[in-house]
């Protein structure tokens, strides 16, 4: 069974803490992605990744940096939380340049920032 | 840029059928997918039209027509349990945007 694993379900944490999201797909996928998702605006790509150690930024990048160091493993990272970036964080993967428009999705991790 | 636009709820009675329409403008287009989401779930993947004309899977079909940049999900014989939210969403190269989602209230 295909899975894509969030580290956090929920997290709290205080403006100007550095947060980490981390995910894990165990399919061998080589693209990952990492969106969030708040009501009225559906899911919004933040960074994506077509290889190890390979980033590209979406449609929201700032305030938001990613690492893949390993091809399982993609981490969303908030330098500074804010307010503002309370939210849902989905993280997807999919197979290569087989862009059938599948993305498996994790379980979301909501972030709540105080 | 990228944009999709779909109607941001839909109700319909249980045993009817109901559309979900989404408009789309983009570059670098592959293909038109459909995604479920129950509240508290994560999304899953439902359908993908990368062609032009209709695509069934048992109670659910997807339409897609490029040239209109339109499609459409067509759900039959419908269920309380899909009572959920739909999303549209395109294909680019390596990245995959969605629209705003529609909610479907599926009343007994």
């Amino acid at each position: 069974d295909v899975k894509v694993t969030q580290s956090s379900r929920y997290l709290v944490k205080r403006t100007g803490e550095k947060v980490f999201l981390e995910c894990v797909q165990d399919m061998d996928h080589e693209n990952m992605f990492w969106y969030r998702q708040d009501p009225g605006l559906g899911l919004r790509l933040i960074y994506f990744s077509y290889d190890v150690k390979m980033k590209e930024k979406g449609d929201i990048p700032e305030g938001y940096s990613v690492s893949r160091e390993k091809k399982e493993r993609f981490s969303l990272i908030l330098e500074s939380a804010s307010t503002n970036q309370t939210s849902m964080y989905l993280c997807a993967s999919s197979r290569g340049q087989d862009n059938t428009g599948e993305l498996f999705f994790g379980e979301g991790s909501r972030l709540t920032v105080l | 840029g990228q944009s999709l636009e779909q109607p941001s709820e839909v109700t319909a009675v249980e045993g009817a059928i109901v559309q979900i329409n989404c408009t789309y403008q983009t570059s670098g287009f592959y293909g038109l997918s459909w995604y479920q989401q129950h509240d508290g779930g994560a999304p899953t993947f439902l359908s993908y039209n990368a062609l032009d004309g209709l695509e069934e899977t048992g109670r659910f079909s997807s339409f897609l027509s490029r040239s209109d940049s339109y499609g459409y999900l067509l759900l039959q014989e419908l269920q309380m349990k899909d009572s959920a939210s739909y999303f549209c969403a395109v294909s680019g190269g390596f990245k995959t945007i969605f629209g705003a989602g529609t909610r479907l209230f599926v009343k007994a």
